[in-house]
């Protein structure tokens, strides 16, 4: 199987910062990796697809990057609507993985 | 717009049985792979199980294998999991969510709670 290792576990910013969450897999996945957004009581809303892919209604202010292994999820410009947990899903192989979780509140 | 509405939950003894079922509207339901995905109270996701759009192909994971069985009636616009043998870390949220071929779970149901507990 592969393992997602997600970091941080959480995040504290700043309305109008820049943060940066990263996953790790542990084997090449090709880039087959999204990123969902989470809030309380709420499902996962998928953000972004195949690395770097914005799904439509995704604001700009939120992107991907990375290659191999390694795979990195960035929002510039944090607002308050952002406060959520964040998950990466590898669906390059059986069985489809999620990292931990990240989440980021207020500072 | 795209729909996905589970139930069937609730509570139940360690050991018995349930059926989830997620009916979908808002899309032509036989042309996607289906998913369940599973949330415990606190916790991270879990993918449970998947099923392509003809039932060709199935997969569990290992946690669920040989307990949990995933189905769909495509003329009903119904995913189905049967869930036998429950633990007690089988407690969660569950999801149904639609998936393309190649691509990742793009919509989600609300979740339907299950709990195992004596």
């Amino acid at each position: 199987d592969i393992q997602m290792t997600q970091s941080p576990p959480s995040l504290s910013a700043s309305l109008g910062d820049k943060v940066t969450i990263t996953c790790q897999a542990s084997q090449n996945i090709n880039k087959y990796i999204a990123w969902y957004q989470q809030k309380p009581g709420k499902a996962p809303r998928l953000l972004i697809r195949y690395t770097s892919t914005l799904e439509s209604g995704t604001p700009s202010r939120f992107s991907g990057s990375g290659s191999g292994r390694d795979y990195s999820f960035s929002i510039s410009n944090v607002e308050s609507e952002d406060i959520a947990s964040y998950y990466c899903l590898q669906y390059d192989n059986l069985p489809y993985t999620f990292g931990a979780g990240t989440k980021l509140e207020l500072k | 717009e795209v729909q996905l509405v589970e139930s069937g939950g609730g509570l139940v003894q360690p050991g018995r049985s349930l059926k989830l079922s997620c009916l979908a509207s808002g899309f032509t339901f036989s042309n996607y792979g289906m998913n369940w995905i599973r949330q415990a109270p606190g916790k991270g996701l879990e993918w449970v199980a998947s099923i392509s759009s003809s039932s060709s192909y199935i997969y569990y994971a290992d946690t669920v294998k040989g307990r949990f069985t995933i189905s769909r009636d495509n003329a009903k616009n119904t995913l189905y999991l049967q869930m036998t043998s429950l633990r007690s870390e089988d407690t969660a949220l569950y999801y149904c969510a639609r998936r393309i071929i190649r691509g990742p779970f793009d919509y989600w149901g609300q979740g339907v709670m299950v709990t195992v507990s004596s």
